[in-house]
């Protein structure tokens, strides 16, 4: 079965332009999460999406947004790239996005190294 | 002060040695309890798992909870080269009711832990 698949793994951006990133789960899974990991800050959740709907969202700025499609995949967009914005972007998936999917944990992607210059 | 501390280390112990990971936290709603590890340039994989107090083990991994000091541990009984990674501890949101998403965790800042040969 296949994991969690982010794309692109690299990605290099200048200050100012905007940035799209996708997420494919594993499949059969209808949750999906992003979260932001920094040296400094670690993990932090951006925002979180099941069927189609964002169910919770992250102390993150507008600038950062997500979607959700109907086959499951998310993207996730941030405009205005400031150079704090660098940064492994993960993903996440479960199978469910209920108290019951507690025996049913996060399943990471390895994520997308953003840089921004 | 943040909602889960975990003091970042680095860890460095020989083979064979039993390691200690610990986080506190501050809300006492939390009920559940992760451990994951990750692996440098892979995402964070799920190691275990508990539920309110007391310990729980898993081959040579125990994890213990101590609700009334909020306090939250791993032990790693003769550590392995190939548990060289960083452990985060993670919490989702309090729940006293279905529903809730398990696709929001707060985490730990994360153990940097090395075993040398």
């Amino acid at each position: 079965k296949a994991g969690v698949t982010q794309t692109p793994r690299y990605l290099i951006k200048t200050r100012g332009q905007q940035v799209t990133l996708s997420c494919s789960p594993i499949s059969g899974h209808r949750s999906v999460s992003w979260y932001q990991q920094t040296p400094g800050q670690g993990l932090q959740f951006l925002f979180e999406y099941f069927s189609e709907t964002q169910r919770n969202k992250g102390n993150f700025p507008g600038r950062f947004s997500g979607r959700q499609f109907s086959n499951s995949r998310s993207e996730m967009n941030v405009s205005t790239l400031e150079l704090g914005d660098s940064a492994l972007y993960l993903c996440a998936s479960s199978l469910v996005g209920q108290r019951s999917s507690y025996n049913s944990p996060l399943h990471f992607g390895n994520g997308t190294r953003l840089t921004v210059t | 002060q943040k909602e889960v501390e975990q003091d970042p280390g680095p860890l460095s112990v020989p083979e064979g040695a039993i390691v200690s990971l610990n986080c506190t936290y501050s809300n006492s709603a939390f009920q559940y309890f992760m451990w994951y590890r990750q692996y440098s340039r892979k995402g964070p994989e799920l190691l275990m798992y508990t539920y309110s107090s007391g310990n729980k083990e898993d081959g040579r991994f125990t994890a213990q909870v101590d609700k009334s000091s909020k306090y939250i541990s791993l032990f790693i009984r003769d550590s392995q080269p190939s548990d060289s990674a960083t452990y985060l501890c993670a919490i989702p949101p309090g729940s006293n009711a279905g529903g809730t998403s398990y696709g929001k965790l707060t985490f730990g800042q994360g153990t940097i832990l090395t075993v040398h040969p």
